[in-house]
């Protein structure tokens, strides 16, 4: 089985902090993404990665960067976190066209 | 341009009943993949099934059924005999063929809450 583990499922951080989100896959998968979950509006897409070193801009890139320095570990950082941040944020992992593979999910809030 | 939409934004149903969550896709791509996720309280969506363009005959998986048509560009979830564990949001997915990275694009999430 696929696992995908994000390091915390609950955060709290004040504002401006610099916030890193981790994620790491067990399947040798190319494919990581993040995605930003929000009543209403369902999941958005952040970023993604299709190979270690490679990402590209989602849907709403803006506030955020992202590193892949090993194929096995896509993290998310919050350069200068700002309450409108607050959302739960989930990592996935892919083989090009199977489905992806979910984690728990990382439920941030900036005070 | 790609998109997805669940209309339905909350479904109560009680339970033993029938539910159908609806979804309804836009792409200009002849070749596509179309999913459905379940996301239960616990937070971690959960892969229920995948559909390519080419197939549009009706799966059955237990009490989970699909309906897939191309001619109105829909993407239905039947639940039959509903049961409590079936309360979750539910998230209908494209993949477009001219995407070359397996990013999905998600409808907005259906939450079925199934009362005893």
């Amino acid at each position: 089985d696929v696992k995908v583990t994000q390091s915390s499922r609950y955060l709290v951080k004040r504002t401006g902090e610099k916030v890193f989100l981790e994620c790491v896959q067990d399947m040798d998968h190319e494919n990581m993404f993040w995605y930003r979950q929000d009543p209403g509006l369902g999941l958005r897409l952040i970023y993604f990665s299709y190979d270690v070193k490679m990402k590209e801009k989602g849907d709403i890139p803006e506030g955020y960067s992202v590193s892949r320095e090993k194929k096995e570990r896509f993290s998310l950082i919050l350069e200068s976190a700002s309450t409108n941040q607050t959302s739960m944020y989930l990592c996935a992992s892919s083989l090009l066209w199977s489905p992806l593979h979910f984690g728990n999910g990382t439920r941030l809030t900036v005070t | 341009a790609q998109k997805v939409t669940q209309a339905q934004t909350e479904i109560s149903v009680v339970e033993k009943e029938d539910v159908t969550l609806d979804c309804v896709y836009e792409t200009r791509d002849t070749t596509y993949y179309l999913f459905w996720y379940k996301q239960p309280p616990s937070g971690e969506l959960v892969f229920l099934i995948r559909r390519n363009s080419f197939d549009e005959q009706n799966e059955i998986s237990g009490r989970y059924s699909w309906n897939f048509q191309k001619s109105t560009s829909s993407f239905n979830f039947t639940i039959t005999a509903s049961q409590v564990v079936d309360s979750a949001v539910y998230f209908c997915a494209l993949l477009h063929g001219s995407s070359n990275t397996g990013k999905l694009i998600f409808g907005q999430g259906t939450t079925l809450q199934v009362k005893p």
